[in-house]
């Protein structure tokens, strides 16, 4: 079925340093959506782009969907403690109702 | 708080029995959609209700099946258990299908 990867699975990274995760997918999607996991915690949305190209800026987090709507990235600058959780990109495809969540990436900071 | 609630929070059952996990979506949202969590992956979907009909299913088997009320609200019915259900259970409700989900803070099933 269709799958949406994303990676790294695990990062660690010492406050005030810059974190990535990338998504991917083998099928345009009509639009991407990423959510936070705290730990013991549910998805909680952040974010849905849409258009081709998209860049959205939430603060310290900068999220682009790719021009040929295969992929996406949720960048953080300069990381905070708060920041801690597993990060998910999610897919709706194009004629589904469905979301296809990726793995995740799980993100950890040293004080 | 995204106004979707659901219950039990946490459940302990055998192998073999069967189980009604409940969700009350949010406010104005005719949606309801059903997730399954293993440890340390993401959310697959199992289903969703939309005004109180099936509207789509994932690679879940016949054992797995739900219910949508007039109200909204939904239950998610798992029959004969197995180990490999132990999961965190996530209800989304959106105010459409497609639209933007919000999750409840899900149910914590172990199966033993």
């Amino acid at each position: 079925g269709q799958q949406v990867m994303q990676i790294p699975q695990y990062q660690h990274v010492q406050e005030g340093e810059d974190f990535t995760t990338y998504c991917n997918s083998s099928t345009t999607l009509s639009n991407i959506q990423w959510y936070k996991q705290r730990p013991g915690g549910h998805p909680v949305f952040l974010i849905q782009l849409v258009k081709s190209g998209e860049v959205k800026k939430q603060k310290r987090l900068t999220f682009q969907f790719g021009e040929a709507k295969k992929n996406s990235s949720l960048h953080i600058t300069a990381t905070q403690t708060t920041d801690v959780g597993t990060y998910f990109c999610a897919a709706q495809i194009q004629g589904a109702q469905k979301l296809v969540f990726g793995q995740g990436t799980r993100l950890t900071i040293n004080p | 708080e995204t106004g979707v609630t659901q219950s039990p929070t946490h459940l302990i059952k055998t192998r073999g029995q069967q189980v009604t996990l409940r969700c009350s979506s949010q406010s104005g949202h005719n949606t309801v959609s059903w997730y399954q969590q293993a440890l340390g992956q993401g959310p697959q979907f199992i289903f969703q209700y939309y005004r109180e009909e099936e509207n789509g299913r994932g690679n879940f088997p016949p054992r797995f099946s739900g219910l949508q009320f007039p109200n909204y609200s939904s239950e998610l019915n798992v029959n004969a258990l197995e180990l490999d259900d132990s999961a965190l259970y996530l209800c989304a409700s959106s105010s459409l299908p497609g639209n933007t989900i919000y999750f409840g803070e899900g149910s914590w099933l172990t199966v033993v």
